[in-house]
């Protein structure tokens, strides 16, 4: 299957510091990748959807100030957690459509981000 | 809007099947997805089935499909401890691409 690939994986960092979540399709092109939160034995959330070449579509609740997502590349979309704060831990996972028509979605592995 | 219930918990013995149930609410659903995600990884694809189809099976997953009562299903033969994991129901429609995901159920296998 398609392969999609986070870095990093893991990623400590003091209070108030930004922190960059790469998200890559490494053998296809996507025009549209997703970013989900999900919470310790919850279920994903949601957070964005990331448009090649466009401004990204934010979903309700979550601040676009805050969370910034960029996709310049048909392979490669980030996410930046800026002034990160403690409530903002948690595991950050992308996902990208491999065809548009099937809407079939292939995973990163997720990147676990703790800020003290 | 788009809701997806799952049970929370299933504890089976290895050797049996197991069967994890989902419901979903979007008449339109076109898509419908199994994941599995082990612990502090990501998701990963393990089947999904087309709203024309009443039924899908890859080796030892059965995926059974009721749209008149939006009803999935996941059956595992033969279960075993590897197994274990949170297993994901999710939809999507073609067109919105996004997909509504359940809030998993935590498959136990014990020896």
């Amino acid at each position: 299957g398609a392969v999609v690939s986070q870095h990093p994986s893991w990623v400590i960092c003091k209070s108030g510091t930004s922190v960059k979540i790469e998200c890559r399709s490494l053998d296809f092109q996507a025009t549209t990748m997703f970013w989900y939160r999900q919470f310790p034995k919850q279920s994903l959330m949601l957070m964005a959807t990331s448009n090649e070449g466009s401004k990204a579509t934010y979903e309700q609740g979550v601040e676009k100030d805050k969370f910034l997502i960029n996709h310049a590349s048909l392979t490669l979309s980030t996410l930046t957690v800026t002034s990160a704060h403690p409530e903002d831990s948690s595991f950050y996972i992308c996902s990208a459509r491999l065809n548009s028509n099937t809407g079939e979605l292939f995973f990163g592995e997720g990147s676990r981000l703790t800020v003290l | 809007g788009e809701d997806v219930e799952q049970s929370l918990f299933l504890s089976v013995r290895e050797g049996d099947s197991s069967v994890i149930n989902c419901t979903y609410t979007d008449s339109s659903s076109t898509y419908l997805y199994w994941y599995k995600q082990e612990p502090g990884a990501g998701l990963q694809l393990l089947t999904y089935i087309f709203s024309n189809m009443d039924m899908k099976q890859d080796q030892r997953l059965t995926v059974l499909l009721n749209k008149k009562d939006k009803h999935l299903s996941l059956r595992i033969a033969d279960t075993q401890t590897g197994d274990s994991a949170i297993y994901f129901c999710a939809e999507s429609t073609t067109n919105a691409g996004k997909s509504t995901f359940g809030d998993g159920t935590t498959l136990t296998v014990k020896p």
